[in-house]
């Protein structure tokens, strides 16, 4: 199976900062990678699907990109709504679509 | 708007069943791959189960291969996954998504979440 590693897994960040929080696959996941943030207490919220390609209605200060083993999101300026944990997921074939651990953004 | 509604959980001892039920609104449920992730409490998201727009395939997660059976009701407009075999390990926030795309090539990725319902396995 394929593993996830994201990093780090806690980040302390002013508001304003650009923020990058970093996965890595076992093996290559070609460009089949999602991000999610996650608020305490609700359902993950898709941001960018295909490495790189932004979900609807989701600001553009995130970006994502990488290829095969390595994968990025950038945060270009943290806002005070960004506070949250973000996952990656790749999702090469079924059964293995399998997330990172998380990384919490915090308030510095 | 798109909605998706989970119930269900509750506590359960462990080796007994417990079926979660995940109601959809908003869009043409036949049409969209619906999927089961959970999360264990203060943990990761873990994918359990996927079912196919037309319910003719499905796959699942080692972890609960042989246990767990997911399903869907087009008259009722509802997803369910039914547990047997719980173990302590199942112990979890259970999540219904929907798949990204619609129809059989699914994106395997999710672009709906309900709020999810609380399952605890424990004697």
């Amino acid at each position: 199976d394929i593993q996830m590693t994201q990093s780090p897994s806690t980040l302390s960040a002013f508001v304003g900062d650009r923020v990058t929080i970093t996965c890595r696959a076992s093996q290559s996941v070609t460009g089949w990678l999602a991000w999610y943030q996650q608020k305490p207490g609700k359902a993950p919220k898709l941001l960018i699907y295909d490495t790189s390609t932004l979900e609807s209605g989701v600001p553009s200060r995130f970006s994502g990109s990488g290829s095969e083993t390595e994968f990025t999101l950038t945060i270009s300026s943290l806002q005070p709504d960004d506070f949250a944990t973000y996952y990656c997921q790749h999702y090469n074939t079924y059964p293995s679509l399998t997330f990172g651990g998380g990384t919490k953004v915090e308030i510095k | 708007q798109v909605q998706v509604v989970e119930s269900g959980g509750g506590v359960v001892q462990p080796g007994k069943s417990l079926r979660l039920s995940c109601a959809a609104s908003g869009f043409t449920f036949s049409r969209y791959a619906m999927h089961w992730v959970r999360q264990a409490p203060d943990k990761g998201l873990e994918w359990v189960a996927v079912i196919s727009y037309d319910g003719s395939t499905k796959y699942y997660a080692d972890s609960v291969k042989g246990r767990f059976t997911i399903s869907r009701d087009y008259s009722k407009n509802t997803l369910y996954l039914q547990m047997n075999s719980l173990r302590d390990e199942d112990t979890a926030v259970y999540y219904c998504a929907r798949d990204r795309r619609m129809g059989g090539q699914t994106a395997k990725h999710f672009d709906y979440w309900g709020q999810g319902t609380l399952v605890t396995v424990s004697s």
